[in-house]
């Protein structure tokens, strides 16, 4: 088992539509969760970080994290074609000193 | 003011030579790292200094020799480059072990 697994994509949506990312961990001591973007071509950049359970709102990104079930999520409202890119789950084992990246989900926002 | 800045961003050399590529951070920043990106996007951490000590290594080909001359600064220096060094090696840097990372812009490594 992988320690941070990501839905397989690609992931396409239209243009409005709610885009819905999810991720699970495997090492259930894990307390911190990022969510970054990837363009083509350029660097991941952080989209947001939550550690508590329950749902963390920024703009049109929620983030939603359930630590008994070990999964943390990513929800786009009203996606746009310019949210098109690959969004990367990472998770902080405890101790770990370091971030475990998942793989990555590619999300197309059709105009 | 850019945040994590790496040299070169494009690295084209043949196989055999050697190599260094340099990360500075003006986030007064405690941790950076070094990842490697290969073709099929997966991203995976390669070291990781904490004030200046190294702190992660992960299971790199000793060709791979990191350095850290003060905090704001890690170098990459690959040895004897071999076909499958080939790929976008990534600095990062976080204020500590466990917070958000933020990343440079990536230096694209072809070796032919």
């Amino acid at each position: 088992q992988k320690e941070v697994e990501q839905n397989s994509g690609p992931l396409s949506v239209p243009e409005g539509a709610i885009a819905s990312l999810n991720c699970t961990y495997s090492d259930r001591g894990s307390q911190s969760f990022f969510w970054y973007r990837q363009y083509s071509g350029k660097s991941p950049e952080l989209i947001m970080f939550i550690y508590s359970n329950g749902d963390k709102e920024d703009g049109r990104f929620t983030a939603q994290l359930n630590k008994a079930s070990q999964y943390v999520s990513l929800l786009i409202r009203d996606s746009q074609p310019s949210d098109s890119a690959t969004y990367l789950c990472a998770v902080n084992p405890p101790n770990a000193g370091k971030s475990t990246f998942g793989d990555g989900t590619t999300l197309t926002v059709k105009p | 003011d850019t945040a994590v800045s790496q040299t070169p961003k494009y690295l084209v050399t043949q196989m055999g030579n050697d190599k260094s590529i340099k990360c500075e951070q003006n986030l007064g920043h405690d941790t950076m790292y070094w990842y490697k990106q290969d073709s099929k996007k997966f991203l995976k951490i390669m070291f990781s200094y904490n004030n200046k000590e190294l702190i992660i290594n992960e299971t790199v080909p000793n060709r791979f020799s990191p350095k850290s001359p003060d905090k704001a600064h890690l170098n990459l220096h690959i040895n004897s480059l071999e076909l499958g060094d080939s790929a976008v090696y990534f600095c990062a840097s976080s204020q500590d072990r466990d917070t958000e990372q933020y990343f440079g812009p990536g230096t694209r490594l072809t070796v032919t």
